[in-house]
């Protein structure tokens, strides 16, 4: 069965400041999802990673995949207030279907 | 505009009676899913549909049901609800020839069964 795990599953930081979520997960797979939530609001999808070392950037947020260390990370640079909201990554468990498997998300509150 | 719609976006229920969640799409895809979501377990998929007439469980089918009789639409129905079931539910869809299978989310039905 897989497992998807996020940490931390709470941030709270500063603007201008820097940091990485982290995303393992348990068995193989062949793509991983970045979604964002803001509160009271549905998931927009932010990245999509399909190979080992992919790299997706936009803005100040930039994703990764390690598929042999079956570890994502989503890296805030320079994080400003509007990047706060709940952001979950999700992996797909089985090929040529779209099972997918959350993580328990992740709330990132950024402070002035 | 393209998009998932969810109705109702809020309902207050009683244990026990039936109710439906509608869901369509305007985008023609092929794929379609239900999600709970609450608090501290992220996601969990309830079923999901590849195509027309293909509907699957997902990891927490137990007390509810789906159909796929057209593509456009997946109406999620809990045949006697109770107070477990409340919860966020989110439909989504993607399309299978894109390769990537990114999912649109519809705007979440919350759902309360007293």
């Amino acid at each position: 069965e897989l497992k998807v795990e996020q940490n931390p599953l709470f941030l709270s930081m500063q603007e201008g400041k820097n940091y990485t979520i982290y995303c393992n997960y348990s068995t193989t797979s062949d793509r991983l999802y970045w979604y964002r939530q803001d509160p009271g609001k549905s998931l927009e999808s932010l990245f999509v990673l399909l190979s080992n070392g992919a790299v997706k950037q936009e803005g100040r947020l930039m994703a990764s995949l390690d598929t042999k260390a079956r570890l994502s990370t989503l890296h805030i640079t320079a994080a400003v207030h509007d990047l706060s909201a709940t952001y979950f990554c999700a992996v797909r468990v089985i090929q040529g279907a779209q099972k997918l498997v959350f993580g328990q998300g992740t709330r990132l509150t950024i402070n002035p | 505009e393209a998009q998932v719609t969810q109705n109702p976006r809020y309902l207050i229920t009683v244990t026990g009676k039936k109710l439906t969640v509608t869901c369509s799409q305007n985008m023609n895809h092929e794929y379609m899913s239900w999600y709970r979501q609450d608090p501290g377990l992220g996601l969990r998929q309830i079923y999901y549909s590849m195509n027309v007439e293909v509907t699957d469980k997902g990891d927490v089918p137990e007390g509810y049901k789906v159909s796929r009789k057209e593509k456009r639409n997946f109406p999620l129905i809990l045949e006697s609800p109770s107070p477990n079931q409340t919860s966020l539910y989110f439909c989504a869809s993607s399309s299978e020839g894109t390769g990537a299978n990114v999912l649109t989310f519809g705007a979440g039905s919350r759902l309360t069964v007293l």
